[in-house]
């Protein structure tokens, strides 16, 4: 699997719009981009993912980049809920184990 | 409630002792996994299971055994034979094909003393 570039943390205010930023310059045409989060001592949730597409979902939405290098996961409005570590991962469709490559993610912090 | 769990939440062992850490789905998903995570860590690969009666190493298998006799389970065993077997444990299960989403146990933390 491809690997991806995340900042290793973020803070945002609560109510306003985040933007966590995810780099994957050697990504492969068949890589799809994987979004999940981890609130502390639980396991990991799938927010969501895409290919090629910007994705919308009830969580947030996904922005790919034309030239798929890079995406950014939008929350539209941060609550202290959304507080967690957020992974961007890359699977690719031609791989066997299925398994999730997990980073160190982007810690986001939430001010009230 | 559709979903997977793990169980106990909280393990504690003796070292040399061997323990095994539960995980259950009723998802109907053929693929199950486990991974490790240590503190401020991503997580890692223990083994993964793709149907029933058969599973295959992960990027860290050493000192753990699983068994994968019914598809709604996928029991971990951590051996004595792992040398640092103090870790967050978590189980994940998903359907087919790796546009799927993985759904995740609440994890156990074990703890060897």
């Amino acid at each position: 699997d491809a690997k991806t570039t995340q900042p290793n943390s973020m803070e945002s205010n609560e109510e306003e719009p985040v933007h966590l930023p995810c780099n994957h310059s050697t990504i492969s045409g068949t890589d799809y981009i994987h979004w999940y989060r981890q609130l502390p001592s639980q396991g990991p949730e799938y927010v969501i993912h895409g290919l090629t597409s910007n994705v919308n979902n009830r969580m947030a939405s996904l922005a790919i980049a034309e030239d798929r290098k890079s995406s950014t996961l939008i929350l539209h409005r941060a609550t202290l809920r959304d507080a967690a570590v957020y992974y961007c991962i890359l699977r690719d469709v031609g791989g066997s184990q299925g398994n999730l490559i997990f980073g160190k993610g982007t810690k986001l912090s939430v001010k009230p | 409630d559709g979903g997977i769990t793990q169980s106990p939440k909280y393990l504690f062992r003796k070292e040399g002792q061997n323990v095994t850490l539960s995980c259950e789905q009723n998802l109907n998903h053929d693929a199950m996994y486990w991974y490790r995570q240590d503190p401020g860590q991503g997580l890692r690969l223990i083994y993964y299971s793709q149907i029933v009666n058969d599973f295959q190493k992960g990027d860290i298998a050493e000192g753990y055994s699983v068994s994968r006799e019914k598809k709604e389970s996928f029991p971990l065993t951590v051996t004595s034979a792992q040398k640092n077997p103090t870790a967050f444990y978590l189980c994940a299960s998903s359907t087919h094909g790796l546009s799927y989403e993985q759904y995740f146990g609440p994890g156990t933390r074990l703890t060897v003393t």
